[in-house]
């Protein structure tokens, strides 16, 4: 079982605070590390596709940046909203092995008005 | 485009009773997914489907848990009998190729208490 890891669990921001999250995953047979959004009661959204070491990707106020040397994946959101509320998950894909995504537990954000 | 569909939403049965779920993925994506999130936990694979054929059932609990996608399109998910540790979120998800290299498209889940 792959060991993917997300920090911190839950956090609440104000409205306007910039904020950031962490996904940790195995540095070895890295293909691919994806963000989800989920909001309540919706389906989860695909954010990022993340492939090579060093990528950076941008969505409008939310952009993630990957390391895959040391094993970990950062999602910023600048300007918090609060429609920015949601389960943010991160998932690892392997390069060799078992086909499918292995995910975090999330981090989940309250942005309070 | 259309998503992919899920029903029902919502589910709930006593223990050792029987439960189905169907999925409905995006057109044209061959590859189908069963999650099942615990509460507290992050998604956990039970079925891969590449078109009606299974990829990966490893974590798929066979003495209770079945799954089967007719002619590779709509899907179906059945849980007989049902335990409690089986209350949960199902996800079903699409991707176009097994590699997802555009991400996975969700269903918004079916949520199964088991009383």
């Amino acid at each position: 079982i792959l060991n993917v890891e997300q920090s911190p669990q839950s956090l609440h921001v104000q409205e306007g605070d910039s904020t950031n999250f962490t996904c940790s995953f195995p540095s070895s047979n890295f293909y691919a590390l994806h963000w989800y959004r989920w909001e309540t009661a919706k389906s989860p959204e695909a954010l990022f596709v993340m492939t090579l070491n060093g990528d950076e990707k941008k969505k409008g106020r939310i952009s993630a940046t990957l390391n895959t040397k040391e094993g970990y994946s950062y999602l910023y959101i600048k300007g918090s909203q609060p429609e920015d509320s949601a389960t943010y998950l991160c998932a690892f894909k392997r390069l060799s092995g078992a086909n499918n995504l292995f995910f975090g537990t999330g981090t989940r954000l309250t942005v309070i008005p | 485009e259309a998503g992919v569909a899920q029903s029902p939403r919502y589910k709930i049965i006593e223990k050792r009773q029987s439960v189905a779920f169907w999925c409905n993925p995006i057109s044209g994506h061959a590859t189908l997914y069963w999650y099942q999130q615990i509460l507290g936990q992050g998604p956990k694979l039970l079925i891969q489907f590449q078109n009606n054929g299974v990829v990966d059932d490893s974590q798929l609990p066979k003495d209770r848990f079945s799954a089967e996608r007719l002619k590779g399109v709509d899907s179906t998910l059945k849980i007989q009998p049902a335990k409690l540790e089986d209350s949960a979120v199902y996800l079903c998800a699409s991707s176009f190729s097994g590699r997802g290299e555009g991400g996975y498209t969700f269903g918004s889940g079916t949520r199964l208490t088991v009383v």
